[in-house]
């Protein structure tokens, strides 16, 4: 079953934070994050393996809620080049290597 | 190294002809999948391969085959195209278990079909 993504959508200033979250019915074993630039390929952002592990890149970073079956990430200090469709992909545990998609978080960064 | 690349980038298809989407990879990965990507969907999983010679379903299988006949290749075939195939197609390839290691997609086939 395909994971859920809040919010659909978000609009924010340079500089501003925001958090996407991802949620699942079934239990996960990974939730991965891409994000995806109107009219190209989705590019990784990161793995986040079961244990409730927390990562980050750059100044975007995210957690994983194993109890909870969900997944957040956070967007700090926006830039403009963080604008783009950001989507959250989970693998659940009779199910490896295979991921299941959020229908994805539309985030435009303004001036 | 060129990564995934998939041909064509784009096509237009009448309902009932068929076509064949290639997907290459250079980077030696046993993975491959086919996704395709509908708005306010999401990436659907098409099917997969976990190997030369092997290739298994996903969540949308339907009015697709699939063949790997080469570890570098991944094919995606419609037999017979309806306007509801219309989407955008992507290829991605990894190591191992998705846990372990990202998936790299390649840039997409738009497919139209009238």
């Amino acid at each position: 079953q395909q994971p859920v993504q809040s919010p659909q959508a978000v609009i924010l200033r340079e500089g501003e934070d925001a958090v996407i979250n991802c949620s699942s019915s079934k239990a996960l074993y990974s939730v991965h994050w891409y994000r995806q630039k109107h009219g190209e390929a989705p590019v990784f952002l990161m793995i986040l393996l079961k244990g409730g592990e927390q990562k980050g890149h750059d100044k975007i970073s995210a957690s994983f809620n194993e109890k909870k079956q969900q997944s957040s990430l956070y967007l700090t200090a926006s830039q403009l080049s963080y604008s783009g469709t950001y989507f959250c992909g989970t693998e659940i545990a009779d199910s490896w290597g295979k991921l299941q998609f959020g229908a994805g978080t539309q985030v435009v960064v303004t001036p | 190294n060129a990564g995934v690349t998939q041909t064509p980038k784009f096509r237009v298809l009448k309902t009932g002809q068929s076509m064949t989407l290639l997907c290459a990879q250079d980077m030696n990965h046993e993975y491959m999948y086919w996704y395709r990507q509908d708005p306010g969907m999401g990436l659907r999983l098409i099917h997969y391969s976990v190997g030369e010679g092997t290739t298994a379903k996903g969540e949308v299988p339907d009015g697709y085959n699939v063949s790997r006949l080469k570890k570098q290749n991944f094919l995606l075939g419609l037999e017979s195209a309806a306007p509801s195939q219309t989407s955008v197609y992507f290829c991605a390839s990894g190591v191992g278990l998705a846990a372990q290691e990202t998936q790299y997609f390649g840039p997409g086939t738009r497919l139209l079909v009238l």
